[in-house]
């Protein structure tokens, strides 16, 4: 049963270009959560996810960012015309359900660089 | 201030040395989660609880909910214990689902 996947592991980008994130949960989760660190900084929640579903995004910027998880495929996120402050690490991770009790298992993550 | 607090922020230690590294929370919470994210970024969880105590090997992790104080400790330290270690809750007021709020991580060093 292979892990959380992300990619690209690495993205690289110029300010104004468009990042698409891409996670794909372990076989049998349908609940999937993106959380951001920035440099020196903690974790931060962005989205969670259900599938075709968005269930919680308050912590997403208001701007430019956006989140999928389509029935078919994996969950998306997408930052448009990405800025400098967007460089960060994205992580990814899915639990089998929502419910209170649940550890989530993360992804190895998507360091994004905008130049 | 921050929902989820840790210290200390930095640690450094020698190998065989019992570590312990501490979290207070401000809210209430369902349920607490220590994570371990090595220097090439990546997060495993180590531990979920929400009462008692519990040990994997050398790591046991225990909980107060009354005092709203969790703590981590690692037994006979390895340099390969080194790493940033991050306290991690679910907010009883979450109903939609596990969303964490974390703690800023310790920055734990093991010297050989």
């Amino acid at each position: 049963n292979a892990g959380v996947m992300q990619n690209p592991r690495h993205l690289v980008r110029r300010r104004g270009q468009e990042a698409r994130l891409r996670c794909s949960p372990m076989k049998g989760h349908s609940h999937v959560y993106w959380y951001r660190q920035l440099p020196e900084e903690g974790l931060k929640f962005m989205v969670y996810l259900q599938k075709e579903n968005i269930i919680d995004e308050s912590g997403m910027p208001k701007e430019r960012f956006s989140a999928e998880f389509p029935k078919e495929g994996p969950s998306i996120l997408r930052i448009q015309q990405v800025v400098r402050g967007d460089s960060a690490a994205y992580f990814c991770a899915s639990s089998p359900r929502g419910l209170l009790y649940n550890e989530q298992f993360f992804g190895p993550g998507t360091r994004l660089t905008v130049l | 201030k921050n929902e989820v607090e840790q210290s200390p922020q930095n640690l450094t230690a020698q190998e065989g040395e019992f570590i312990t590294i501490n979290c207070s929370y401000s809210v209430g919470i369902s349920a607490l989660h220590w994570l371990q994210q090595h220097p090439g970024g990546g997060i495993v969880s180590l531990f979920m609880l929400s009462s008692g105590k519990k040990k994997h090997g050398r790591l046991i992790a225990t909980i107060n909910i009354q005092e709203k104080h969790s703590s981590l400790h690692i037994t006979a330290s390895h340099p390969r214990d080194s790493a940033v270690y991050i306290c991690a809750v679910t907010p009883s007021r979450e109903t939609s689902g596990s969303r964490l709020t974390f703690g800023e991580g310790t920055q734990l060093t093991v010297n050989p």
